[in-house]
């Protein structure tokens, strides 16, 4: 069966530069998520699009900024990277029913380091 | 109180014992409640969802909800070693869009 896609699988930066990570979810499915999860930590939401509109927002800096294109892929940019961001980031995708979305599957996450 | 809370453990059984995870939660999540694997580097897993009150099972697992005590629990029976991972406990919140992630139970299962 097919499975939530993230490019790149890891990634190394540098202080102040900007990223972007891709996320391809699987098909039909059109809510996307995306979480940081640092060392020893558990997921923290950071936004998610239903229908390629943001439908919450969590802990997502004002650096980061994210969007769901037409094809229902979506892409976190960050700009002015700090070592704090140095996590894994994973995307998730689900398919909405009235009320919200359902069960999400997680793609393998994007290791973004910072140096 | 946080909205999703769990005992960060680690929990620790024998193999082929039954491991029982708990879960709590607050008035600001919706009705909607997962568990999730998630071994250590790698994403999390599904492994159950459940939305009403009572049992579902599926296969080892079993998620119980508890609407009127505000918990969740996921019991493991026939442990492995391969269950051993940190298990998160997630619920919806009530606009639907967001999900709130406990901070995971570690399991041990001891061959």
């Amino acid at each position: 069966a097919a499975g939530v896609i993230q490019s790149p699988r890891h990634l190394i930066k540098e202080k102040r530069e900007t990223a972007t990570l891709k996320c391809y979810p699987i098909p039909r499915h059109d809510t996307v998520y995306w979480y940081q999860q640092g060392p020893g930590q558990d997921p923290q939401f950071l936004i998610s699009f239903y229908e390629k509109m943001q439908s919450d927002k969590g802990s997502i800096p004002d650096r980061f900024s994210a969007q769901q294109f037409s094809d229902y892929h979506s892409e976190l940019n960050m700009s002015s990277l700090e070592l704090g961001d140095s996590a894994l980031y994973f995307c998730a995708s689900s398919p909405a029913g009235s009320g919200g979305a359902y069960e999400q599957y997680f793609g393998p996450g994007t290791r973004l380091t910072v140096t | 109180q946080k909205e999703v809370e769990q005992n960060s453990g680690p929990l620790s059984v024998p193999e082929g014992a039954i491991a029982s995870l708990n879960c709590t939660y607050s008035d600001r999540v919706s009705q909607s409640f997962f568990w999730y694997r998630q071994y250590s580097g790698k994403s999390p897993e599904l492994i159950m969802s459940i939305y009403s009150n009572g049992d579902k099972e599926d296969g080892r697992f079993t998620a119980q909800l508890n609407k009127a005590s505000q918990y969740v629990s996921l019991l493991i029976r026939d442990s492995q070693p391969s269950d051993s991972a940190t298990y998160l406990c997630a619920a919806l919140n009530t606009g639907g869009f967001k999900t709130i992630f406990g901070a995971g139970t570690r399991l041990f299962v001891k061959a």
